[in-house]
């Protein structure tokens, strides 16, 4: 009963280095959603992803922040040159193509020092 | 127009008692209203879920009452018990767009036993 899932679920980075968190959805599924988790707050959408295509980055950072979900492997959210103001919980979530609900994975806590 | 408010921010409630949380929105085109129970360290949880053409939808000892014409809906948890405590998100989406959900500040709840 393999659901959402990510890794690494804990990473540490230096301010500069690259983030790379990384996302398999639950079988079946074929769309990816990235929220981010600032402590003591709600999760905010980042991105909306479907095979090969981008469909919605409309709350992805202009600058630094890039994602991808492959036609084989999985979802890629990668952050560039980090800043400790990245530091936060990031979720990924997945849904088939027909349904509204979508299921989160354990997330990815990345802390950046 | 995209906010989705959330309240309280904490709730205290004796074991046995009833658990009220409540959402309010603006976007008329939102047509999904899920509830998501996060525990802490693990990602949100689907607890329950509506859609605009019913106002209440049940599953076991959680109600969602949902109002249209006051864009507000609201999660009961009948007979809470010290294992509900977690922080619930409400969230609203539409369909029409691409499916991401904008989520409520959270309400962190806590059942005294």
């Amino acid at each position: 009963n393999a659901g959402v899932m990510q890794n690494p679920r804990h990473l540490v980075r230096r301010r500069g280095q690259e983030a790379r968190l990384r996302c398999s959805p639950m079988k079946g599924h074929s769309h990816v959603y990235w929220y981010r988790q600032l402590p003591e707050e709600g999760l905010k959408f980042m991105v909306y992803l479907q095979k090969e295509n981008i469909i919605d980055e409309s709350g992805m950072p202009k600058e630094r922040f890039s994602a991808e979900f492959p036609k084989e492997g999985p979802s890629i959210l990668r952050i560039q040159q980090v800043v400790r103001g990245d530091s936060a919980a990031y979720f990924c979530a997945s849904s088939t193509r027909d349904t509204y609900e979508q299921y989160f994975g354990p997330g990815t806590r990345l802390t950046v020092t | 127009q995209q906010q989705v408010k959330q309240s309280p921010q904490s709730l205290i409630v004796q074991k046995g008692g009833i658990s009220i949380i409540n959402c309010a929105y603006e976007n008329t085109a939102f047509d999904y209203f899920p509830w998501y129970q996060q525990f802490p360290g693990k990602g949100p949880a689907l607890l329950i879920a509506i859609r605009p053409d019913v106002s209440e939808k049940k599953e076991g000892r959680f109600t969602i009452s949902f109002n249209k014409s006051a864009k507000q809906f609201s999660l009961h948890i009948m007979d809470s018990q010290p294992g509900d405590s977690a922080t619930y998100f409400c969230a609203a989406s539409n369909a029409q767009g691409a499916q991401k959900l904008v989520f409520g500040q959270g309400t962190r709840l806590t059942i005294n036993p």
